[in-house]
């Protein structure tokens, strides 16, 4: 079992929606991280947060908000997708805040735009 | 761009098969890190190494650390159907990890 847990499993959105992807772990790592996986393709990330603060933004559509709620929690707030946008979207988290730890990652919510 | 190159893309053998795959760059980093992701999770570490020329071992898995770290590579001995996934491999970038572009193994009963 992932010590980190991201809920919902699968989600299947309309571009007028807004929803939420959360994420949670209890293992008092400092930093937390999301990602942004195509099939057949590696993660790619799209936001870091070090310390409960954003710290890298690769350039993401503001139509995706992340929220560091605290230091356990992780969320990305989802407005007005594309089909496009449609991936396995994976959180992970990582010790000490540095960028470079080891990332414990979770199992991922399959979303598709509709 | 600091790239990682992985090779190959994709393998589909027998099991009980040996097979290697390669993690290459143009730049030395300073330590390196597997990953297995299998279908429907999220990767898995599944080894760290730090020092040129390196070896370390995880069963049926031996990774190599290159003597000048700029490549890495993953034996495995005996493939089994569970070895089945995406292989990672990822180094340090400016401010993240850097993931290989993977490859995808497969292995038939």
């Amino acid at each position: 079992d992932t010590e980190v847990t991201q809920t919902p499993k699968h989600l299947v959105m309309g571009m007028t929606n807004k929803k939420s992807l959360k994420c949670e772990q209890h293992m008092g790592h400092r930093a937390m991280y999301w990602y942004k996986q195509k099939a057949k393709k590696p993660p790619e990330l799209m936001f870091v947060y070090s310390y409960e603060k954003l710290s890298i933004n690769e350039s993401v559509p503001s139509r995706f908000s992340p929220e560091c709620p605290n230091s356990s929690l992780l969320n990305l707030h989802l407005h007005a997708l594309q089909p496009e946008d449609s991936a396995l979207y994976l959180c992970a988290s990582s010790q000490g805040g540095s960028y470079n730890s080891p990332l414990h990652f979770g199992n991922g919510t399959r979303l598709t735009v509709t | 761009t600091q790239l990682l190159e992985q090779s190959p893309q994709f393998l589909s053998i027998q099991e009980g098969e040996n097979l290697t795959v390669y993690c290459n760059s143009s730049s030395v980093f300073s330590s390196l890190q597997w990953y297995r992701q299998e279908p429907g999770e999220g990767p898995v570490l599944l080894v760290t190494v730090v020092t040129g020329g390196e070896v370390k071992k995880l069963k049926r898995l031996t990774f190599q650390f290159g003597d000048a770290r700029k490549d890495s590579s993953l034996h495995i001995t005996a493939a089994q159907p569970g070895d089945t996934g995406l292989y990672l491999c990822a180094k340090q970038g400016a401010q993240k990890l850097v993931f290989g572009q993977g490859t995808r193994l497969t292995i038939n009963p």
